[in-house]
């Protein structure tokens, strides 16, 4: 699985667009991009997923390069909920159940207001 | 209310004991995962199933074990074998549809005695 690297921490006031790289400069071709988040003591939520250029849905972008090999996630508008710790991950994503998901230490951003 | 149960919330365990944390889930999902978190980490891969009956290790499967007689459960029991167990355990769930994400537990503290 492809190795990524994020900032440990970031600080964002309320209200403003908050984005977050990450690097992964070996990147498989089959590889995907999938973001999640942390809050304490709960499990991890799926927040977006994309291959190449532009993702967006309700609550995030993702934007990744022709390159690929780095990616951002974007939240706008952030509020003091959005206080979390945001994994980047790469890698395969199975038919069959068998992907292994790799959690590094994540990027934990502080909301401030 | 379809989702993934753990239970318990917090467990205890007495030096030398088994203890098995239940996860459940009712998404109808083929596969199922179970992650370790160490406090300020990001999460380590136990063991997964890909299928009923059927299992494969993880990245850290020394001193933990695990079985898939039903769709819906995959408990998972630490050992007196795993001799630092006090962690963060999540399970997940997956569907094999292209490109589904896992879906995450609330978790189970477990704390040693």
């Amino acid at each position: 699985l492809a190795k990524t690297t994020q900032p440990i921490s970031m600080d964002s006031y309320e209200g403003q667009e908050v984005n977050i790289t990450c690097s992964h400069n070996n990147i498989a071709t089959n590889d995907y991009i999938t973001w999640y988040q942390q809050f304490p003591s709960q499990g991890p939520r799926f927040i977006i997923q994309g291959y190449k250029t532009k993702v967006t849905n309700e609550v995030a972008s993702l934007f990744i390069p022709a390159d690929r090999k780095s990616s951002t996630l974007s939240l706008p508008r952030v509020s003091l909920s959005d206080t979390a710790v945001y994994y980047c991950l790469v890698g395969t994503i199975s038919n069959f159940g068998n992907e292994k998901l790799t959690f590094g230490t994540g990027t934990r951003l502080t909301i401030i207001p | 209310d379809g989702g993934i149960t753990q239970s318990p919330k917090y467990l205890f365990r007495k030096e030398g004991q088994n203890v098995t944390l239940s996860c459940e889930q009712n998404l109808n999902h083929d596969a199922m995962y179970w992650y370790r978190q160490d406090p300020g980490q990001g999460l380590r891969l136990i063991y997964y199933s890909q299928i009923v009956n059927d299992f494969q290790k993880g990245d850290i499967a020394e001193g933990y074990s695990v079985s898939r007689e039903k769709k819906e459960s995959f408990p998972l029991t630490v050992t007196s074998a795993q001799k630092n167990p006090t962690a963060f355990y999540l399970c997940a769930s997956k569907s094999h549809e292209a490109r589904e994400t896992q879906y995450f537990g609330p978790g189970t503290r477990l704390l040693v005695l």
